[in-house]
């Protein structure tokens, strides 16, 4: 069946500008993830969602990031006002359930803020 | 808090050697440690997994990973390394499965 989507693959932005990266997970699953993989670095946790509900913000770099997530299926992650340090790939994964099921990757959004 | 560390961000080894990934992990509670690769232009995918069963943890392609939780390592093995291994690997860590904790990531390189 169709795996984790990501869209856009890529997006250049002007430094002030606010983007919107989507995310598709593998339907049915319940639980769905946002991390961020800067050049060199491994992946951040950014967020996750346990349906339509993401109880733990924290992990957001700042209030400019924010995720929503609707029908228990897809999900944005917004970043208003990019700034440079936001460049970075944004990965997407979903697993059936919260838990120790295996997490399946998207292709990720690689962002550039110019 | 927790935090994995993966000492050597480049190894290098022949085709037929053994391979040997280092992953050591900060945890106040029983943690969950995950081995994932990512092949060139593609996305992660997990290798294996502990959950608190058995120590020793058998994956895809014949990777294992031992718990350790007197030296909090989980180091990833292969017996003979193949060229089709070559790539980026992952090491992370969670206690709730609410947060995911990942390494910064080894590359691995094959040499014929």
């Amino acid at each position: 069946g169709a795996g984790v989507s990501q869209s856009p693959s890529n997006k250049v932005t002007e430094k002030g500008k606010d983007v919107e990266l989507r995310c598709d997970p593998i339907s049915g699953h319940t639980a769905l993830y946002w991390y961020r993989q800067s050049l060199g670095q491994g992946l951040e946790f950014l967020i996750y969602f346990q349906g339509n509900s993401a109880p733990d913000k924290s992990g957001l770099p700042s209030d400019r990031f924010s995720a929503e997530r609707t029908g228990g299926s897809v999900s944005t992650l917004t970043i208003q006002r990019t700034q440079q340090e936001d460049s970075a790939v944004y990965l997407c994964a979903s697993s059936e359930r919260l838990g120790p099921d295996t997490q399946y990757f998207g292709p990720g959004t690689r962002l550039t803020v110019l | 808090a927790q935090s994995v560390t993966q000492l050597g961000s480049h190894v290098s080894v022949s085709e037929g050697a053994l391979v040997l990934l280092r992953c050591n992990y900060s945890s106040s509670v029983p943690p969950y440690l995950f081995w994932y690769v990512q092949y060139p232009n593609q996305g992660l995918q997990l290798l294996l997994k502990y959950t608190s069963a058995a120590t020793l943890v058998k994956g895809i392609n014949g990777f294992e990973a031992e718990f350790k939780k007197s030296e909090t390592s989980f180091h990833l093995t292969k017996p003979s390394a193949h060229m089709s291994d070559a790539a980026e690997y992952f090491c992370a860590v969670s206690s709730n499965f609410n947060k995911f904790y990942f390494g910064s990531g080894t590359k691995l390189n094959v040499k014929p």
